[in-house]
């Protein structure tokens, strides 16, 4: 079985802070991990993958995501935000055996102020 | 050229009616996937097929129904629509059916609301 936690279900920063947009994760078998994200009235767009090459994984637009296995985490970071970077956020894992399914966080609303 | 398409992109209905949600993909791949997000925007994977073939089949009521002509194309058919139903219905696709390696595509969206 897998699942994933998104400790914050708001995050608001100001244009040119830093971003951190927390997740752990729960997982029966080695995971693939993804941070996806999604525009308003838009489909969802894959912004990182960890599929257990380099655990430092970076992403589209500046965005960086860190597996540590020890934490079971998979934190997405960005060090500047910018104002295209409000959207929703969503950590997704999955089993490298099993059923094949993508198991989705809860999302977590980005806000950026000027 | 939209890589994962939806038609209609919302959809207003009564109770009871019947209605189907179109989906297209021109990326060639094998493999397609219907998700439903809810009110709270938490989505939920309800069906998958592989090469026209059903892999995938969550707990979804029978009033909901699938359908794959051909390995671009996956519509949702949804029969006695009730009020429960009203959601942002996803379309995706993917290269293969082995979501650990291969990114998701997904369309713009289906947004139901039923009256």
């Amino acid at each position: 079985a897998q699942s994933v936690t998104q400790l914050d279900s708001h995050v608001s920063v100001s244009e040119g802070t830093p971003v951190l947009l927390r997740c752990n994760y729960s997982s029966s078998y080695s995971p693939s991990l993804f941070w996806y994200v999604q525009h308003p009235n838009k489909g969802l767009q894959l912004l990182l993958k960890y599929t257990s090459a380099a655990t430092l994984v970076k992403g589209i637009n500046g965005f960086e995501a860190e597996f540590k296995k020890s934490e079971t985490s998979f934190h997405l970071t960005k060090p500047s935000a910018h104002m295209s970077d409000a959207a929703e956020y969503f950590c997704v894992v999955s089993d490298r055996k099993g059923d094949y399914k993508l198991s989705f966080g809860a999302g977590t609303t980005v806000t950026v102020r000027a | 050229d939209t890589a994962v398409s939806q038609t209609p992109k919302y959809l207003v209905t009564q109770m009871g009616n019947d209605k189907s949600i179109k989906c297209e993909q021109n990326l060639g791949h094998d493999t397609m996937y219907w998700y439903k997000q809810d009110s709270k925007k938490f989505l939920k994977i309800m069906f998958s097929y592989n090469n026209k073939e059903l892999i995938i089949n969550e707990t979804v009521p029978n009033r909901f129904s699938p359908k794959s002509p051909d390995k671009a194309h996956l519509n949702l058919h949804i029969n006695s629509l009730e009020l429960g139903d009203s959601a942002v219905y996803f379309c995706a696709s993917s290269v293969d059916a082995i979501p650990s390696y291969n990114e998701q595509f997904f369309g713009p969206g289906t947004r139901l609301t039923v009256l």
